[in-house]
């Protein structure tokens, strides 16, 4: 049973311009929400974390936004740039119950950035 | 230093062979994982260690054996497998596994698998 879900399996955008991704969760005690970023034959690198008591968290080029009432998570990338073009992971975790400790993935959204 | 990191980078082995799988972290995190991803999949958690105890085993067939001799280090011991178990095993590690605040996790690079 997926609890966090990616729908786009692939994003393409042209530099410079804005690239969002999206991602829906499913479990309620959720309360912090990860995005990593993957190159091929690579370890996940995380890029930007948001606490449930937030709405935003901006760093950078790179914006998360959460709705919580929708149970629904997005990373913002402006402006896109060519090395951007990876496969972008949304994570979740709890800080009670029984899933203590885990973070749960989504399947991944492959961004390719074009000239 | 603010890395992870994992040897050997690749590793190619037989079903009748025993190997390990090393990961080594300096930032002073007292929760480590281990991770198995194929390929197009996100990371599927394996085992987690919290100070340096086994926290987490998500039903890990036992040719998979971890250890964790202190809290920098964590092992991955390899016996008897299977070519379906062929993958990129990766390593991670956060500040605690329990208040998740602290639970970002840092990857490290990976060691591909290959098992003949």
């Amino acid at each position: 049973d997926q609890q966090v879900k990616q729908n786009s399996p692939s994003l393409s955008v042209q530099e410079g311009r804005i690239s969002i991704l999206n991602c829906d969760y499913t479990n309620s005690m959720f309360d912090y929400f990860l995005w990593y970023k993957k190159y091929p034959a690579e370890g996940p690198t995380f890029l930007i974390s948001i606490s449930s008591i937030k709405d935003k968290n901006e760093d950078g080029r790179f914006t998360v936004f959460l709705n919580k009432s929708a149970k629904h998570l997005s990373l913002h990338i402006v402006p896109s740039q060519p090395g951007d073009s990876a496969v972008y992971f949304c994570a979740a975790s709890a800080s009670r119950g029984s899933t203590l400790g885990r973070l749960y993935f989504g399947r991944g959204t492959q961004l390719t950035v074009w000239p | 230093d603010t890395e992870v990191t994992q040897t050997p980078k690749h590793l190619v082995m037989g079903m009748t062979n025993k190997k390990s799988l090393k990961c080594e972290q300096h930032m002073g995190h007292r929760a480590m994982y281990w991770y198995k991803q194929k390929a197009k999949k996100p990371p599927e958690l394996m085992f987690v260690y919290s100070y340096e105890k086994l926290s987490i085993n998500e039903s890990v067939p036992s040719r998979f054996s971890p250890e964790c001799p202190n809290s920098s280090l964590l092992n991955l011991h390899l016996h008897a497998l299977q070519p379906e178990d062929s993958a990129l095993y990766l390593c991670a590690s956060s500040r605690s596994s329990g208040q998740s605040s602290y639970n970002e996790q840092f990857f490290g690079p990976g060691t591909r698998l290959t098992v003949l």
